[in-house]
């Protein structure tokens, strides 16, 4: 069934490592973005793209990277340059044209030693 | 900066209360409002607004836009512990560009 999966949900690295999480849909959504969510901020954008090989910077890019090869995939990199990795992640896509809501993945814990 | 603010930043309520969750904008280059509810992970849809003024309904919940005064309020009546959740409220500016505000919790006791 049609749907955004995001992996793994939780996830315990030490400081220093890059970590990749996926992020894969099959609803034929172009545009896909990924969102952070600490307590008491909401949520913020870290990088989305809207079409096959382009991304964008959001509000709070750095010590991240992503990269967009397929439709179907969007996986962002928390390097070790991200002075608090410690978060809960969301993957969330989109369609052009129509209504434009985001739909969200369940989310990915990541949590750094 | 362009910041959605939200208030309460939690509520505790009894089964049957009516709750009225509050978001207010910054005007720059607005698009639309729209409001997420997320039980544990995945924020779910719940409505977009685009007119002032024009409530939007669905069962229990309903939202009404203000762009005079750049706020929205989401009303939830005769509330059931099933409600409980975070209620986050996102602006979208041009380009497609959401800015989501901090989310309500709202607690809702038998």
């Amino acid at each position: 069934d049609g749907g955004i999966t995001q992996s793994p949900k939780y996830l315990f690295r030490k400081e220093g490592q890059n970590v990749t999480l996926s992020c894969e849909q099959n609803l034929n959504h172009d545009a896909m973005y990924w969102y952070r969510q600490d307590p008491g901020q909401g949520l913020r954008l870290i990088y989305y793209s809207q079409i096959v090989n382009d991304f964008q910077k959001g509000d709070i890019a750095e010590g991240y990277s992503v990269s967009r090869e397929k439709k179907e995939s969007f996986p962002l990199t928390v390097t070790s340059a991200q002075k608090n990795p410690t978060a809960f992640y969301l993957c969330a896509t989109q369609p052009m044209g129509g209504a434009n809501v985001l739909t969200f993945g369940a989310g990915s814990r990541l949590t750094v030693l | 900066e362009d910041k959605v603010v939200q208030s309460p930043l939690s509520l505790v309520v009894h089964e049957g209360d009516t709750v009225t969750l509050n978001c207010s904008y910054e005007v720059t280059n607005f698009r639309s409002l729209l409001w997420y509810k997320q039980e544990k992970k995945a924020p779910t849809f719940l409505f977009m607004l685009t007119s002032s003024g024009i409530e939007k309904k669905s069962g229990r919940l309903s939202s009404i836009l203000d762009k005079k005064e750049l706020f929205s309020i989401l009303n939830i009546t005769a509330t059931q512990t099933g409600d409980s959740a975070v209620y986050l409220c996102a602006r979208k500016s041009s380009g497609d560009k959401l800015t989501f505000g901090t989310g309500t919790r709202l607690a809702v006791r038998p």
